[in-house]
């Protein structure tokens, strides 16, 4: 079945530094892929998505690029802040097809230090 | 975007007894998911709950253990039944569809405690 692998976390970094997080995704069909952002204490928010290959997600100065020939989807960031400290979850889903919910990876934590 | 509330935000509960969650969407929607997070674990789906028809359930999730119902496109409840201490998670109820289109949004979670 689908499923989506992230890199282990958790991954810590002093203010300004650049970010990547790495995703790869299995997929039968052609499935949209997801960026989620999950705030100490809080829930669950879309940070980006694509839906399509070569499409760029970008929102906050975060950035993914649907990446069809190497199946992944990787999240990246010039200058990290203090505030984007949170756990990042990479998913795909198949919206076109009715019924069919998001598929998780397993989060990474990220940790910004000033 | 969907806005969605979910009751209670938090509970803790004695073992062996029943609590149901409420979902309530803004705006009318398609497709309902319940998903459960556990303590510092990614989200796995329960069951999508879709109006007029009875709940998928994923592998390892019962209708017996989590009744679902979605009475309408805009609400749906989750009882997570004969509690025990494994149960402890945050629920979390998405949607999809409607205005919600191509995209999932989330609840704010309920984190269930069980003692």
């Amino acid at each position: 079945g689908d499923s989506v692998t992230q890199m282990e976390g958790p991954v810590t970094l002093s203010e300004e530094a650049f970010l990547t997080i790495n995703c790869t995704y299995t997929a039968t069909g052609y499935p949209s892929l997801f960026w989620y952002v999950q705030y100490p204490g809080e829930g669950l928010q879309l940070l980006l998505k694509a839906t399509k290959a070569d499409d760029k997600g970008s929102n906050k100065g975060f950035e993914a690029t649907y990446r069809k020939e190497t199946t992944s989807f990787h999240l990246e960031k010039g200058s990290v802040q203090v505030s984007d400290s949170a756990v990042y979850f990479c998913a795909l889903s198949d919206l076109n097809q009715a019924g069919t919910a998001l598929i998780f990876g397993k989060g990474t934590t990220l940790s910004v230090s000033s | 975007s969907a806005v969605i509330s979910q009751k209670p935000s938090r509970d803790i509960c004695q073992r062996g007894t029943s609590l149901t969650i409420q979902c309530q969407v803004d705006s009318q929607v398609t497709m309902m998911f319940w998903y459960r997070q556990q303590p510092g674990q990614s989200l796995t789906l329960i069951a999508t709950a879709n109006q007029g028809s009875e709940a998928t359930y994923e592998s390892g999730f019962v209708i017996d253990k989590f009744p679902i119902s979605r009475p309408n496109l805009t609400f749906s409840t989750l009882t997570v039944s004969n509690m025990s201490p494994e149960d402890s998670s945050i629920y979390l109820c998405s949607v999809a569809g409607g205005r919600a289109y191509n995209e999932q949004f989330f609840g704010p979670g309920t984190r269930l405690t069980v003692l």
